[in-house]
């Protein structure tokens, strides 16, 4: 059974610093997305990331996939509030269907 | 262009009642996934149903849990005489199709909480 870490657990930062959270398996990933959660809501997924060494950017989010396809992190720079919320890492797995996810990092920024 | 709509939003049963929880997805999805989210830990996959047939039900505990998607209506998820273990937020996905080009949208959930 894959295992997916994620680090930290929670992070608070003022806004516009930096931060970098990270995503950890116990096994290559399939195809490996990020999903952002926001309270009382659904994940909305942000990125799929399927190649190893891959960098993607979404405005101020950069992804990175790990050359070995088995780590991805996920910086944010110049934080704002929007941002806060719970940021989910997941595996499609073998099957193509079945999401695995990380516990995630719940990322707070102040104003 | 409504998403994925799951209601109610929030549920309040008592140990031992039945709680039925309702999926619409996207229009012109026919691919319908249930999770299950307790504090502190990520979404866990539940069952994965494709109109009036059960695709993969192994993240689905044995009993007291059901669930279905007919060809007409919503998806529902069942649980029957609730535990308090019970307790979490449902989350229902929908996709076009299947694979890895299909990405599954993701309702706003269900809380249930089981007194």
């Amino acid at each position: 059974t894959q295992l997916l870490e994620q680090s930290p657990q929670f992070l608070s930062i003022q806004e516009g610093e930096n931060l970098t959270v990270y995503c950890n398996s116990s096994s290559v990933f399939s195809s490996l997305q990020w999903y952002r959660q926001e309270p009382g809501e659904g994940p909305v997924l942000l990125v799929t990331v399927v190649t190893g060494g891959e960098v993607k950017k979404l405005k101020r989010l950069t992804f990175q996939f790990g050359d070995a396809r088995k780590d991805s992190s996920l910086h944010i720079t110049a934080a704002q509030p929007g941002d806060t919320g719970l940021y989910l890492c997941a595996d499609i797995g073998s099957n193509d269907y079945k999401l695995s996810f990380g516990a995630g990092t719940t990322v707070t920024v102040r104003a | 262009n409504a998403g994925v709509m799951q209601n109610p939003r929030h549920l309040v049963r008592r140990r031992g009642q039945e709680a039925r929880l309702r999926c619409s997805p996207m229009k012109g999805h026919s691919h319908v996934y249930w999770y299950r989210q307790l504090p502190e830990e990520g979404l866990k996959f539940m069952v994965y149903l494709q109109k009036e047939n059960i695709i993969d039900e192994s993240g689905m505990p044995k009993e007291r849990f059901s669930a279905e998607f007919p060809k007409e209506g919503p998806s529902i998820l069942r649980i029957q005489q609730v535990v308090r273990g019970d307790s979490a937020a449902y989350f229902c996905a929908s996709s076009r199709g299947r694979g890895r080009g299909n990405i599954q949208y993701f309702g706003a959930g269900t809380r249930l909480s089981v007194l």
